[in-house]
């Protein structure tokens, strides 16, 4: 157990729709890291957040954003939803300190029919 | 985009036979990071190792780092079935911040 936590675990929607996806990280861990792994694509970095505030960006697509919360927490909003966006979506975290190791949660797995 | 390419994509070997997954990388690194996957489920953090570092020890495994070639194994001696899974390596940039770019990752199959 890496001490990430998601939910949901699974989730089926239809094409147009939005979800939201959420994370608590490791306790004491101001780092959030959000990826998407995708049978085509692998596994891609979307976004950073950085106590609170967003640090660094990837292959993020407008349709979606994120934010983290003053408690740390922070959620992954994937909106107009496509076929293509069905994927396993991670969260991980990581101390301040940059080089450190991140910590994965088990991860949501996102069907979109 | 993927960083750089593991090799092979997919190992099977018997239960007690040693692995060795490569990993090569394409920039300058601050550190690089070998997770596994058990089939679908979330990614587990095995070893870091820090551009400065040529090889360190973790249990049964051992990582080495050739910034010169950009490139990393990664070693499980004697291996067991419980091992079955997917290898990635991950790193992260110089000056990119702690974003990790990782590699397609190797399939690991022991046969008991």
């Amino acid at each position: 157990d890496s001490g990430v936590t998601q939910t949901p675990k699974h989730l089926i929607t239809a094409t147009g729709q939005r979800v939201t996806l959420r994370c608590s990280p490791r306790s004491g861990d101001l780092s959030v890291y959000w990826y998407q792994q995708s049978l085509d694509q692998g596994l891609q970095f979307l976004i950073q957040y950085y106590n609170g505030e967003e640090r660094a960006k990837g292959n993020i697509l407008e349709r979606f954003s994120a934010q983290q919360f003053p408690d740390l927490h922070s959620e992954l909003n994937l909106s107009s939803l496509e076929l293509g966006d069905s994927a396993l979506y991670f969260c991980a975290s990581s101390g301040e300190r940059q080089g450190e190791t991140q910590y994965f949660g088990p991860g949501t797995r996102l069907l979109v029919l | 985009s993927q960083q750089g390419e593991e090799d092979p994509q997919a190992l099977s070997i018997q239960e007690g036979e040693n692995a060795t997954m490569n990993c090569s990388y394409k920039t300058s690194i601050n550190n690089l990071q070998w997770y596994r996957q058990n089939s679908g489920r979330g990614l587990v953090h095995l070893i870091l190792i820090r551009s400065n570092e040529r090889e360190k020890h973790s249990g049964r495994l051992r990582v080495t780092l050739d910034t010169s070639k950009k490139s990393s194994s990664l070693l499980i001696t004697a291996s067991r079935a419980a091992d079955t899974a997917s290898y990635f390596c991950a790193t992260a940039d110089l000056g990119a911040g702690n974003m990790l770019t990782f590699g397609g990752g190797t399939r690991l199959m022991v046969k008991p």
